[in-house]
């Protein structure tokens, strides 16, 4: 069974510090990985995926993840983060075959506040 | 840029009480997906839906749980008999044949009283 790891529950950091934010996951086989990202009174949206090639993967708003499979890792990081970036921020992972139901499997999540 | 919608975006009920969350997935995919998020935990997968059949579902989904695609657009979760424990926010997703990624809802929050 595929399981998500998120190490950090509630981050605070100032206006133009750098954010990384841990995720592992468990899984035996190929998968495919992503971060999303919940902004308050929003639905979640699509940071970034890796599915293959290049393992440093560019997302939007500036966030970029790695993905570094002798230690089944996937962390997020900006090199300077906005207050707008206030927010949770999901890792998950599916399953990286065709066919079946691909589910998502999410991690418990990171909140983020960004202080002024 | 195409949208998943869902309606409403928050329901109450009493407890027994059968409620149907509804979904528009994006018009060109065809897998469906239901999870839910209760509050303050992970969000988890329910069920997944493709040509008109379950194709995955959890240990969550059970037999008070159905889901049905009634007509070419709309993509349903029924939930026969709510308990204080169903109430969660409920996110539909979707997504192409081609592609991993899912495109979610804004979810639907269900108060089960």
């Amino acid at each position: 069974a595929q399981s998500v790891s998120q190490h950090n529950h509630h981050v605070i950091l100032s206006e133009a510090a750098s954010l990384e934010l841990g995720c592992n996951y468990s899984y035996g086989g190929t998968v495919n990985l992503f971060w999303y990202v919940q902004y308050p009174g929003q639905h979640l949206q699509l940071l970034l995926k890796y599915f293959s090639g290049d393992p440093l993967v560019k997302g939007i708003k500036g966030f970029e993840a790695e993905f570094i499979k002798s230690k089944f890792s996937f962390n997020l990081r900006k090199p300077s983060v906005q207050w707008s970036d206030t927010a949770e921020y999901f890792c998950a992972v599916n399953a990286g075959v065709t066919g079946g139901g691909n589910k998502l499997t999410f991690g418990t999540g990171t909140q983020l506040k960004v202080e002024l | 840029e195409p949208e998943v919608t869902q309606t409403p975006s928050h329901q109450v009920t009493q407890m027994g009480q059968e409620v149907i969350l509804r979904c528009v997935p994006i018009s060109n995919h065809l897998y469906f997906y239901w999870y839910r998020q209760i509050l303050g935990q992970k969000v988890e997968f329910l069920v997944s839906f493709y040509n008109n059949e379950i194709s995955e579902k959890s240990e969550i989904f059970d037999d008070q749980f159905s889901v049905e695609r009634p007509d070419g657009s709309n993509f349903t979760l029924k939930i026969r008999s709510t308990k204080l424990e169903d109430s969660a926010m409920y996110f539909c997703a979707s997504r192409v044949g081609s592609s991993y990624e899912q495109y979610f809802g804004p979810g639907t929050r269900l108060t089960v009283t």
